[in-house]
């Protein structure tokens, strides 16, 4: 089936260590997303690819970074974890960008910073 | 400027009775509209959508959502609760920032009760 992929599901790791959380997609989708999710709060926009394109939200902090090498892969890189990163990291793909297209997510990677 | 208010953070319900999720919108051009359902430490996962085609929507799981523009509207609703219901639910409006964007309600946790 195609899905969307992301590794680990659970990740540690320690204050200001930096730590690289995966996804992958098999829909052959052009739009590529980054959400954060902390505990009973509503999906947060971090940033997208368009194809190649990088589109940051206004909001998010410089300590986020995201690299996609291919259309497959899209990766979130945070540079210097503080207590307050710790939440859910939820990818997500789109065939496009038009309004009513579908976002479809993973299952997210739950990171705990010690 | 778009939002979603989801009345209601938390919704208890008997197995076999109604289900009613509500959802109201604020947008300056025709919405798009989505339902999501999120399970303990997973991904969201698409119910339905709305995109203007009908105005009664049906999508997984049993469930319904009624467009009602007079009211802004977008209720998600399932005739008959099963234990495996018990989950999150997110209601979303597309296109904001010209792209589809998705503007989450604050969320839904609904119970089940036997």
């Amino acid at each position: 089936d195609a899905m969307v992929i992301q590794n680990p599901r659970y990740q540690v790791t320690q204050f200001g260590k930096p730590v690289t959380l995966s996804c992958s997609q098999t829909l052959n989708h052009n739009v590529m997303y980054w959400y954060q999710q902390k505990s009973s709060q509503a999906p947060k926009l971090l940033f997208h690819y368009y194809d190649k394109d990088f589109n940051n939200e206004a909001d998010t902090p410089d300590n986020f970074q995201s690299r996609r090498p291919n259309t497959s892969f899209c990766f979130l890189d945070i540079r210097s974890p503080g207590l307050g990163d710790a939440a859910m990291y939820l990818c997500a793909t789109s065939r496009d960008r038009g309004f009513q297209e579908t976002q479809y997510f993973g299952p997210g990677t739950r990171l705990l910073v010690l | 400027a778009q939002s979603v208010t989801q009345l209601g953070s938390h919704v208890s319900v008997s197995e076999g009775a109604l289900v009613l999720l509500r959802c109201n919108y604020s947008s300056s051009v025709p919405p798009y509209l989505f339902w999501y359902v999120q399970y303990p430490n997973q991904g969201l996962q698409l119910l339905l959508k709305y995109t203007s085609a009908a105005t009664l929507v049906k999508g997984i799981n049993g469930f319904e959502a009624e467009f009602k523009k007079s009211e802004t509207s977008f209720h998600l609703t399932k005739p008959s609760a099963h234990m495996r219901d018990a989950a999150e639910y997110f209601c979303a409006v597309s296109g904001w920032g010209g792209y589809n964007k998705l503007i989450f309600g604050a969320g839904t946790r609904l119970a089940v009760h036997p």
